[in-house]
């Protein structure tokens, strides 16, 4: 069946590092990826998304590329803020109508001054 | 900006208690889902539901899981008899088309249910 799989957490950094989280995936046919973020206290809100192959999302100075060849969608960013401290959540959808996503574990991210 | 509502925050039941969680979707959106976070791990999904009926469960929403669109806002789920590895939070989303890649999903802030 489907399935994503994110690197482990937490990621510790400093402000104006660069962030990559690694995410890869298991799926029958072409998914749409897709990265969801969730700040402290509130609930998952869409970061960026890609829905075929070679497509890159971008938002907020975060990125992503959807790799078919490698099955992975890595979020980065060049510079990261302390506003971007957060847990991050890659998932996918099999673009049939109605179809849940599904998430990975979530990655946290923790980003100091 | 409108936004998926979710009562309440945090809830506390007993063992064997039923339970219903509620969720106000956004207004003009017609597919609606639960999904579930247990402390440390995934979101997992429950269910999704579509023109009144469920349209797709996951092996997690058995028999003591149930949902309803009430009224014409409303969407709630509902555990009859509450286990202790049913304590996670419980996020409802909801989406104006069915396919991934038209729609964004747009999330609750959760409801955090404790079952002692």
């Amino acid at each position: 069946g489907n399935s994503v799989t994110q690197m482990e957490g937490p990621v510790t950094l400093s402000e104006e590092a660069f962030l990559t989280i690694n995410c890869t995936y298991t799926a029958t046919g072409y998914p749409s990826l897709f990265w969801y973020v969730q700040y402290p206290g509130e609930g998952l809100q869409l970061l960026l998304k890609a829905t075929k192959a070679d497509d890159k999302g971008s938002n907020k100075g975060f990125e992503a590329t959807y790799r078919k060849e490698t099955t992975s969608f890595h979020l980065e960013k060049g510079s990261v803020q302390v506003s971007d401290s957060a847990v991050y959540f890659c998932a996918l959808s099999s673009n049939q109508a109605g179809t849940a996503l599904i998430f990975g574990k979530g990655t946290t991210l923790s980003v100091s001054s | 900006e409108p936004e998926v509502t979710q009562t309440p925050s945090h809830q506390v039941t007993q063992m064997g208690q039923e339970v219903i969680l509620r969720c106000v979707p956004i207004s003009n959106h017609l597919y609606f889902y639960w999904y579930r976070q247990i402390l440390g791990q995934k979101v997992e999904f429950l269910v999704s539901f579509y023109n009144n009926e469920i349209s797709e469960k996951s092996e997690i929403f058995d028999d003591q899981f149930s949902v309803e669109r009430p009224d014409g806002s409303n969407f709630t789920l509902k555990i009859r008899s509450t286990k202790l590895e049913d304590s996670a939070m419980y996020f409802c989303a909801s989406r104006i088309s069915g396919r991934a890649e038209a729609g964004e999903l747009f999330f609750g802030e959760g409801s955090r249910l404790t079952v002692l």
